[in-house]
């Protein structure tokens, strides 16, 4: 079993829609990350957050250490939000989750 | 800034030949990085650095290695390339050793 899951593994919505990806890990951890995979590969930094709650834009990120659980949630979706949003969490190393794949259609 | 730059972009080698994958960062950051990313794998560590001349082994460091004789550059050494090694690879950078990372735009190789 991975240390790091992520569902769903694929995600279809309308313009519009309000996106929910989880990411649910086994282990103990110190922080959490939630990355952004363009299309064209690149890979961007959402968000870093160790408890609570983390906005940017249309961007939230909330954890739940005590189920070892976080979400990323984005509101009023976009075409351009189409991408591979992956999980990673702290340990004594970084350990990835395979990623959401996200698909937003005008 | 340009942040982390990865070269070449692209690149195609036959088994056993060597090639190396240069990375460099303008962040003055002390942690480097290098990644391999497989078809519905998470991003592995191959190796990584927390400074100017130190480096250790990250997960899957087999036919790999690296230097860090500055803060700013950190290249990639295939030694001998084999199939196993077709991939896409990112090099990333951080203040701290699990902070934020900053990727750089990956180079996808494609051993024959």
């Amino acid at each position: 079993k991975n240390e790091v899951e992520q569902s769903p593994q694929n995600l279809t919505a309308q313009e519009g829609e309000f996106i929910t990806i989880n990411c649910s890990y086994s282990v103990g951890i110190s922080a959490l990350h939630w990355l952004q995979q363009h299309p064209g590969g690149g890979i961007v930094s959402l968000f870093m957050l160790s408890s609570g709650k983390k906005k940017h834009g249309r961007l939230i990120a909330t954890i739940n250490i005590q189920e070892k659980h976080s979400s990323l949630h984005i509101t009023a979706s976009h075409p351009r939000d189409s991408a591979v949003y992956i999980c990673a969490v702290n340990t004594d190393k970084l350990i990835f989750g395979t990623g959401t794949r996200l698909q937003v259609f005008p | 800034n340009a942040g982390v730059t990865q070269t070449p972009k692209f690149q195609v080698l036959k088994t056993g030949q060597s090639m190396t994958l240069q990375c460099a960062q303008d962040m003055n950051h002390e942690y480097m990085s290098w990644y391999r990313q497989d078809p519905g794998m998470g991003l592995r560590l191959i190796h990584y650095s927390v400074g100017a001349g130190i480096t250790d082994q990250g997960e899957v460091p087999n036919g790999y290695n690296v230097s860090r004789s500055t803060t700013e550059d950190f290249p990639l050494r295939l030694l001998s390339a084999a199939p196993s090694q077709t991939s896409v690879y990112f090099c990333a950078s951080s203040r701290t050793r699990l902070g934020a990372q900053y990727f750089g735009p990956g180079t996808r190789l494609l051993v024959l």
